[in-house]
């Protein structure tokens, strides 16, 4: 089975500063790895994925994760941040060769960015 | 090209009664699956339909239970609502039941209060 932890539930941060939400994962098997994003009032959608290839991967809109196969980590950063990247991100995985159904979610990490 | 579409937005039930929630996937999507999403547990999967099958279930009770149509449009029924059903319900659409890319695309919710 797998779970995924999302140490921090919040994330206060000011505009124009660097973030990094993380998440660790637990896995007997190999699995794909995901970031959603939820802005208020809306449904998810996805950031970003690992499927294979190069660990580091990066969204249109400035965010990047890396794959630490090691630390079992996918954590997501960005490197200066709007007040619009406001909202609720969640971690996900699902094992390789699975369906969606298989897509487990973290609690979710709320990023709140003050001008 | 639409989004997923769910059906009512909000609504207020009282102890005992039933709901019934629809979602509409994207055109051409044949997948639905429905999620609980409440601040303590997060994003919880309840069950996934494909070609009108039940592929999958999460765990729940049995008052909780879905269908899909032959226009892949499906609709989640909660029996005997109790306090704690209140929560977002969210429906997410893929191309197939087999995918393994994970990409969802939810809807905005039905946000269902229970009195």
């Amino acid at each position: 089975a797998q779970s995924v932890t999302q140490l921090d539930s919040q994330v206060p941060v000011f505009e124009e500063a660097p973030v990094e939400l993380r998440c660790n994962y637990s896995s007997s098997v190999s699995v794909y790895l995901f970031w959603y994003v939820q802005y208020p009032n809306q449904g998810l959608q996805l950031l970003l994925k690992y499927l294979s290839g190069s660990t580091l991967v990066e969204s249109i809109n400035g965010f990047e994760a890396e794959f630490n196969k090691s630390q079992t980590s996918f954590h997501l950063r960005k490197p200066s941040v709007h007040i619009s990247d406001t909202a609720e991100y969640f971690c996900a995985v699902s094992p390789r060769g699975h369906s969606t159904d298989k897509l487990i979610f973290g609690t979710g990490t709320r990023l709140q960015v003050f001008p | 090209k639409a989004g997923v579409t769910q059906t009512p937005r909000y609504l207020i039930k009282t102890r005992g009664q039933q709901v019934t929630l629809s979602c509409s996937p994207i055109s051409g999507h044949r997948s639905v699956s429905w999620y609980q999403q409440t601040p303590g547990q997060g994003l919880q999967f309840l069950f996934e339909y494909f070609s009108e099958t039940q592929r999958n279930k999460g765990n729940f009770p049995g008052r909780f239970s879905g269908r899909q149509f032959s226009n892949s449009r499906s609709e989640m029924n909660v029996s005997t609502l109790e306090l704690g059903d209140s929560a977002l319900y969210l429906c997410a659409s893929s191309l197939e039941a087999g995918a393994v890319t994970g990409e969802l695309f939810f809807g905005e919710g039905s946000r269902l209060t229970v009195l």
